[in-house]
């Protein structure tokens, strides 16, 4: 079936290095993408988003990269610090789709390491 | 706090009982979701509502789940006859969708941790 998932399931960085997470969706109606941050304990928080008319889009410390040739989506994490350690999803949906229904991957743990 | 609140955040069951959770949106939100995880793994969908109307439902749905939004407010999501599989995270989400314009964010609360023995 159609999914989202992800190279990586665990990465591990030092602080102050910049971490990469990757995801491949398969789903090629998709055209809507968004990357979420989840703490231990609590429901995921939106950190960017990037429609399928971008390739890039940058927000505080992150990038999102899209390649819709290969199917493949980057979050860029620079400058990684402990409080970014916690579990990344990336999730597709139709824009203007009908349902805002988001497809989640699996997830990535990033651990930072002091 | 004007985010979207659940409750309860936790809930430890026997097998075979009735549950109900309930999520307080955003309020101007017109969008209210409802998904499931399960450790190590990605939300899944489970149903969502536009103001009160429930548009969609996942196959995950089983007839022991109900969810509604009286009121295009807050929503409860009910399961009957607890089973040990339905042990997971309920979380619920809520988002602003304009008329003519595409997905907007969607909102995650804390999510209603249940346990079933």
């Amino acid at each position: 079936g159609e999914s989202v998932g992800l190279h990586l399931p665990t990465l591990s960085v030092q602080e102050g290095d910049n971490s990469i997470i990757n995801c491949a969706y398969s789903n090629s109606a998709s055209d809507y993408f968004i990357w979420y941050k989840q703490e231990s304990g609590k429901g995921p928080q939106f950190i960017i988003d990037i429609r399928s008319n971008m390739d890039k889009r940058q927000g505080q410390r992150v990038t999102v990269l899209l390649n819709k040739t290969v199917k493949h989506l980057s979050l860029q994490i620079a400058a990684t610090q402990p409080g970014d350690s916690a579990v990344y999803f990336c999730a597709e949906t139709p824009w203007g789709g009908a349902t805002n229904k988001l497809i989640f991957g699996t997830g990535t743990l990033l651990a930072v390491q002091p | 706090d004007t985010g979207v609140s659940q409750d309860p955040r936790h809930k430890i069951t026997k097998r075979g009982q009735n549950v109900t959770f309930r999520c307080d949106p955003i309020s101007e939100h017109n969008r209210l979701y409802w998904y499931r995880q399960t450790l190590g793994q990605g939300p899944e969908f489970l149903t969502y509502f536009q103001n009160e109307a429930q548009l969609e439902k996942s196959r995950l749905l089983s007839d022991r789940f109900s969810a509604e939004r009286p009121k295009g407010s807050f929503s409860t999501l009910e399961i009957q006859r607890t089973e040990q599989g339905d042990s997971a995270m309920y979380l619920c989400a809520s988002s602003l969708r304009r008329p003519g314009q595409g997905t907007g964010e969607l909102f995650f609360g804390e999510g209603s941790r249940l346990t079933v023995l």
